[in-house]
């Protein structure tokens, strides 16, 4: 399973754009990327999937250069209920292919 | 979307007692579960895959004998911490993926709290 590198901690003002990039050097070919979000004692939850270029949805933007080696959550116009930490996860996307999640990005939005 | 349960949502037990939690998948069948393990202010660590009608795989370091998983439905998972101690403490989280290869998002519970006195 691809490891995944990520900043361990981000600060942001509310109404700002929100880019987490993560280093995934060893993606194997047939692994998505996927991006989860989690709240204190809560099980995280799906933000958004990509394979390359870029997959937009109503929440975020994920961003994959042509190597795959890297990708981007963009979070547009956070709030403050946006605090919360990102999980970027690399593996096939299979039904018994777990999700071994890295340590996050702990992401405090401040008014 | 998809919806994974988890029951109890919080639990309180006396050390070297065994506490059973429940992950059903609501709306999906799932031949495949998955166990995970969080601590305060760290990240969920795989504990193990559970497989319907089969043994579970536990990832290196997890106790078998310890955390007891059973699949005996394609909708639910059980994972039984016996003779919990202090060090048991967590927040259990389990999770399962509808359908096979290329369905995408792994649903994931609400997580059972576990506290040993």
């Amino acid at each position: 399973l691809a490891k995944t590198t990520q900043p361990i901690s981000m600060d942001s003002y509310e109404g700002q754009e929100v880019n987490i990039t993560c280093s995934h050097n060893n993606i194997a070919t047939n692994d998505y990327i996927t991006w989860y979000q989690q709240f204190p004692s809560q099980g995280p939850r799906f933000i958004i999937q990509g394979y390359k270029t870029k997959v937009t949805n109503e929440v975020a933007s994920l961003f994959i250069p042509a190597d795959r080696k890297s990708s981007t959550l963009s979070l547009p116009r956070v709030s403050l209920s946006d605090t919360a930490v990102y999980y970027c996860l690399v593996a096939l996307n299979s039904g018994n292919t777990p999700l071994v999640f890295g340590k996050g990005t702990r992401l405090s939005v401040i008014a | 979307g998809a919806v994974v349960s988890q029951h109890p949502s919080w639990v309180i037990c006396k050390s070297g007692t065994s506490v059973k939690i429940e992950c059903r998948s609501l709306d999906f069948q799932a031949t495949t579960m998955f166990w995970y393990r969080q601590f305060p202010k760290q990240s969920l660590m795989l504990m193990a895959t559970s497989n319907e009608g089969s043994k579970a795989t536990y990832e290196q370091g997890v106790e078998k004998d310890k955390f007891l998983i059973n699949h005996a439905s394609l909708t639910l998972s059980t994972l039984t911490v016996t003779s919990a101690h202090p060090e048991d403490s967590s927040f259990y989280i389990c999770s399962a993926r509808p359908g096979g290869v290329g369905t995408g998002e792994l649903f994931f519970g609400e997580g059972s709290r576990l506290t040993v006195l």
